[in-house]
This record gives structure tokens, sequence and C-alpha cells, in this order.
């Protein structure tokens, strides 16, 4: 069964740092598009990163330069490094994963909050 | 990045009732388009991917159609379990995935 189980979330101070973790159960992570969405309180999707099969990684401009999306093979696990947390990096953010370029999430995890605010 | 916008942002309908939806990219997506529904404290749910394939384990009254920069999802016959808010997504090239506005379906 295809699970995929997020944490790392909570409270940051702005300008603090925290590392999401989305570890993966059912199939292998390296195989796969993964993606890291967040939603902002009562807001719309947000794709913040995308990492390819091929170790292709992409951020949106609202993270560059501050989130790094990334995976570890031998733990089946997917992360974002975030740092200089800002205020309007609270959110809910969820990771979900494609088998290939394509198809769309067809599998999400739960969410994990994070909430920047001195 | 391709901008994605959705139509309407809200909808109120009844049960039965055939309900459209349309979201239209700024530049041509082909058919890389996905439609996702998302009920409240929960995350996304893939209804159709390219366009117009349906999702396993998705009801058939959901349907997608579209090419380009227009793409329409459609519920035949609205149901209680739809009220939900629905977003479109590109994912040409699979980078800089975005999604619509979203749509809230009220019944």
């Amino acid at each position: 069964e295809v699970q995929l189980v997020e944490s790392g979330g909570g409270l940051i101070q702005p300008g603090g740092s925290l590392r999401l973790s989305c570890a993966a159960s059912g199939f292998t992570v390296s195989s796969n598009y993964m993606t890291w969405v967040r939603q902002a309180p009562g807001k719309g999707l947000e794709c913040v990163s995308v990492i390819h099969s091929d170790g292709y990684t992409y951020h949106a401009d609202s993270v560059k330069g501050r989130f790094t999306i990334s995976r570890d093979n031998s733990k089946n696990t997917l992360y974002l490094q975030m740092n200089n947390l800002r205020a309007e990096d609270t959110a809910m953010y969820y990771c979900g994963r494609a088998p290939s370029a394509s198809y769309g999430s067809d599998y999400w995890g739960q969410g994990t909050l994070v909430t920047v605010s001195s | 990045d391709i901008q994605m916008t959705q139509s309407p942002s809200t909808l109120s309908a009844s049960v039965g009732d055939r309900v459209t939806i349309t979201c239209r990219a700024s530049q041509s997506i082909s058919s890389w388009l996905a439609w996702y529904q998302q009920k409240s404290g929960k995350a996304p749910r893939l209804l159709i991917y390219k366009a117009s394939t349906l999702e396993g384990g998705v009801p058939s009254r959901f349907s997608g159609s579209g090419s380009g920069t227009e793409f329409t999802l459609t519920i035949s016959s609205l149901q209680p379990d739809d009220s939900a808010t629905y977003y479109c997504q590109q994912y040409k090239s699979y980078l800089g995935l975005t999604f619509g506005g979203g749509t809230k379906v009220e019944i």
C-alpha cells in the first residue's frame, strides 16, 4: 500500500529554519516525481518544489534560495529544507508523488503545519 | 511561469445538476492538466490527469476535456459527496507546476 507521512512542522520564529520529512512506503521515492505543495490558511494550493526521478529539482520563485528539496534513497524519504522563514511561509505543507511526468500527483500525505510567527 | 485561471470561484447547485468548471492556461500546455478535489482539512485527491483520463476509483460522473489553453471539468449529476473545492493544475514538463485558484462547489 502506498503511503506518505509528513513530519517536521511546527511553530518557528521568522528567520528560523525547519526541515520537513516525507517518509514513503509502498513505492520507491527515487523512481517517481515528488512535489511539495503548500496551502496557506483559507487559500489555494501552491507547488513550491519538485524533484524529478533523474534528480532534477525546481523551486518556485517565492522560495528560491531559501528552500531546498532533496531525497534520501536509503531511507526512501523526501525532504524540504526551509531556511530564512517568513510569515508568508505559514501553511500546511503536503508531499505528493506522481509515477511519471504524464501524471498528476496520485498520492498525498496528510500534511504538516508550519507556522512562522514571533 | 504558466498562469492558470479557474472560473467560477464559487458555484452553488442542486443534487442531480450538471456542473462545469473552466480552467484557462496562459500558454499552451497540450493536455498536461490535472483536476483535483479537496475537502476541508484534507489533502487533494486526483480526479483526472492528462486532461481527460479518469483516475482509478473516481466515479464516472466526473469527466474532463480540452487541450491547449482551455479545459473543463464536468460533473454530470451532482451528488452530496461532491461538495468540495476543485483545482486544476498544469504540469507541462513537470517544471513550475501551477494550480488554478480553485472552485468551491456548494450543494
